[in-house]
């Protein structure tokens, strides 16, 4: 998992500001998934994309946020006027394509922390 | 819909003793995986280990073993002579096994375990 890169590993924003979160997949890796880890309700799925898709984004919130996977470069999860609520952890995990049985692996992790 | 239910918000234990994990799932898929992650105190996710649905053969690799069984969707993960360093948070996750839900993954609670000298 050490292949999954995000950063910034701490954020800190105010209320109002918006955060960005980046995530470099394992090299080769062409899927990426976002988890959000809320303090009381655990660790959530968020969304699902590829390169230049998104292919699933059930679980997230219909306001304020956004990700993208560009062709090229990081994938990107924007969180547009922060509120107290999103600070979390939020993890980004990668595969090299949809294989069923493959292992998915995480990263680091990046904190939010909205003041 | 999925869910894992790991009943244990906390273990506590000496080191040296075994500590086991319990994770119990949901789920009307017929084909699945199950996983087990650890989050140590620096807060990444580790994975430890991944079974599909149709391998039920219990395994052992050095001081983790498995124990799945279909009958009672049940998979618990064991620490044998438990050591500091094993402290961490322990998650158990449900992954369907279709293209389409693979890597949505369901998360339990956690299992949070404290090992003391």
């Amino acid at each position: 998992n050490a292949g999954v890169m995000q950063n910034p590993r701490h954020l800190v924003r105010r209320r109002g500001q918006e955060a960005r979160l980046r995530c470099s997949p394992m090299k080769g890796h062409s899927h990426v998934y976002w988890y959000r880890q809320l303090p009381e309700e655990g660790l959530k799925f968020m969304v699902y994309l590829q390169k230049e898709n998104i292919i699933d984004e059930s679980g997230m919130p219909k306001e304020r946020f956004s990700a993208e996977f560009p062709k090229e470069g990081p994938s990107i999860l924007r969180i547009q006027q922060v509120v107290r609520g999103d600070s979390a952890a939020y993890f980004c995990a990668s595969s090299p394509r949809v294989r069923v049985g493959n292992t998915i692996y995480f990263g680091e992790g990046s904190w939010l922390t909205v003041v | 819909a999925q869910k894992v239910t790991q009943a244990q918000t906390e273990i506590s234990v000496v080191e040296k003793e075994d500590v086991t994990l319990d994770c119990v799932y949901e789920t009307r898929d017929t084909t699945y995986y199950l996983f087990w992650y650890k989050q140590p105190p620096s807060g990444e996710l580790v994975f430890l280990i991944r079974r599909n649905s149709f391998d039920e053969q219990n395994e052992i690799s050095g001081r983790y073993s498995w124990n799945f069984q279909k009958s009672t969707s049940s998979f618990n993960f064991t620490i044998t002579a438990s050591q500091v360093v094993d402290s961490a948070v322990y998650f158990c996750a449900l992954s369907g096994g279709t293209t389409d839900s693979w890597g949505k993954l369901q998360f339990g609670a956690g299992t949070q375990v404290v090992v003391t000298p």
